[in-house]
């Protein structure tokens, strides 16, 4: 079955720290992935995805990723984060075609002033 | 462009209750998807509609159906509502639902059964 795992439910981070969640995901759905972010009583907002080429992606907010396919991950990482930055952060894959996105179990990021 | 919206954005329903939630996805995107978010399973995909017809649908028991109308705009309806249900139900459109492309979701509709 195809699986995208979040290895961290819980990441508490100073402020300006840099910060890495960690994603990896089943070879089977490999093809795209994607990371979400999930501000409180919000919806899920795109921060950057993977489609091909260059491995690594940036995205919005600072935030950028990178394609691993030795080691299937897609770990997620900003160099200084913001009060702002806390939220939930989910990671996604889904292979072509019409099948769904299969989500991680998201990661709640915490900066701490 | 306005985005993905959502109503109502909170309800609260008892036992045995049904409910339809309503979603209008972003100008010229055909494709929607649901998905149930819950603290303990997280996000899990409910179904896809494109033009009209259901695409794909998650593991989910036949309580949960919904529809697409010709301005694709969707519903949702949950019948004989357990207390399991509570959720927060988001909803995303695309253009195409095809793969790599980017979904815009809603601010979800948070449904409480009591």
């Amino acid at each position: 079955a195809q699986s995208v795992t979040q290895l961290d439910s819980q990441v508490p981070v100073f402020e300006e720290a840099p910060v890495e969640l960690r994603c990896n995901y089943s070879s089977s759905v490999s093809v795209y992935l994607f990371w979400y972010v999930q501000y409180p009583n919000q919806g899920l907002q795109l921060l950057l995805k993977y489609l091909s080429g260059s491995t690594l992606v940036k995205g919005i907010n600072g935030f950028e990723a990178e394609f691993n396919k030795s080691q299937t991950s897609f770990h997620l990482r900003k160099p200084s984060v913001h009060i702002s930055d806390t939220a939930e952060y989910f990671c996604a894959g889904g292979p072509s075609g019409n099948t769904p996105l299969v989500f991680g179990k998201g990661t709640r990021l915490s900066v701490i002033a | 462009k306005a985005g993905v919206t959502q109503t109502p954005r909170y309800l609260i329903k008892t036992r045995g209750q049904q409910v339809t939630l309503s979603c209008s996805p972003i100008s010229g995107h055909r494709s929607v998807s649901w998905y149930q978010q819950t603290p303990g399973q997280g996000l899990q995909f409910l179904f896809e509609y494109f033009s009209e017809t259901q695409r794909n649908k998650g593991n989910f028991p036949g309580r949960f159906s919904g529809r697409q109308f010709s301005n694709s705009r969707s519903e949702m309806n949950v019948s004989t509502l357990e207390l399991g249900d509570s959720a927060l139900y988001l909803c995303a459109s695309s253009k195409e639902g095809t793969g790599g492309e980017t979904q815009y979701f809603g601010p979800g509709t948070r449904l409480l059964v009591l």
